[in-house]
């Protein structure tokens, strides 16, 4: 079975511009989540989609968005960039099937940086 | 509110054990899992504690107690590859890794 893909895997935009990253799940996996790593503030949890609803958002600033399609693919967008936003942007995918717990599947991220 | 911690940095030795304590507050708290990432790599799962005690998987260990909303990863037999971070996250709905711990093994 594939893992989590996420394209592109590495992105140089300037201030300003606005970028859409995109991410695919495992197959049969329904949840996606994204994260943005910074050498300075970790790994923060952006926002979750479940069924192409967002399920859950962390604390960011609306100019970050996302979706997800009936497939389970999701995307981000990130509009009017800012140099802090240079970070990997990494992607999870969940099964979701009701257990007590399910592990998240990482993809190996997207490198964006804003210059 | 929400607050995670776990130290910043672990020192050991090849061969060594080691222990990587969390705490946590958080609402809605189900269980806590742990998460390894080498560097440039993406995180990758480890073990989940839905219960209280220990649970283990080959030299990893880990351990919960809902009653401290405390928890601790033990790594045993130390190995240069074990060089990582690592991450507690508490399963609460929204998904807080924090700042990890990044663990050094030396020779």
């Amino acid at each position: 079975k594939a893992g989590v893909t996420q394209t592109p895997r590495y992105l140089i935009k300037t201030r300003g511009q606005q970028v859409t990253l995109s991410c695919s799940p495992i197959s049969g996996h329904r949840s996606v989540s994204w994260y943005q790593q910074t050498p300075g503030q970790g790994l923060q949890f952006l926002f979750e989609y479940f069924s192409e609803t967002q399920r859950n958002k962390g604390n960011f600033p609306g100019r970050f968005s996302g979706r997800q399609f009936s497939n389970s693919r999701s995307e981000m967008n990130v509009s009017t960039l800012e140099l802090g936003d240079s970070a990997l942007y990494l992607c999870a995918s969940t099964l979701n099937d009701g257990a007590s717990y399910n592990e998240q599947f990482f993809g190996p991220g997207t490198r964006l940086t804003v210059l | 509110g929400q607050s995670l911690e776990q130290p910043s940095e672990v020192t050991a030795v090849e061969g060594a054990i080691v222990q990587i304590n969390c705490t946590y507050q958080t609402s809605g708290f189900y269980g806590l899992s742990w998460y390894q990432q080498h560097d440039g790599g993406a995180p990758t799962f480890l073990s989940y504690n839905g219960l209280d005690g220990l649970e283990e998987t080959g030299r990893f260990s880990s351990f919960l107690s809902r009653s401290d909303s405390y928890g601790y990863l033990l790594l045993q037999e130390l190995q240069m590859k074990d060089s990582a971070s690592y991450f507690c996250v508490p399963n609460a709905g929204k998904s807080t890794f924090g700042d990890g711990t990044t663990l050094t093994v030396k020779p």
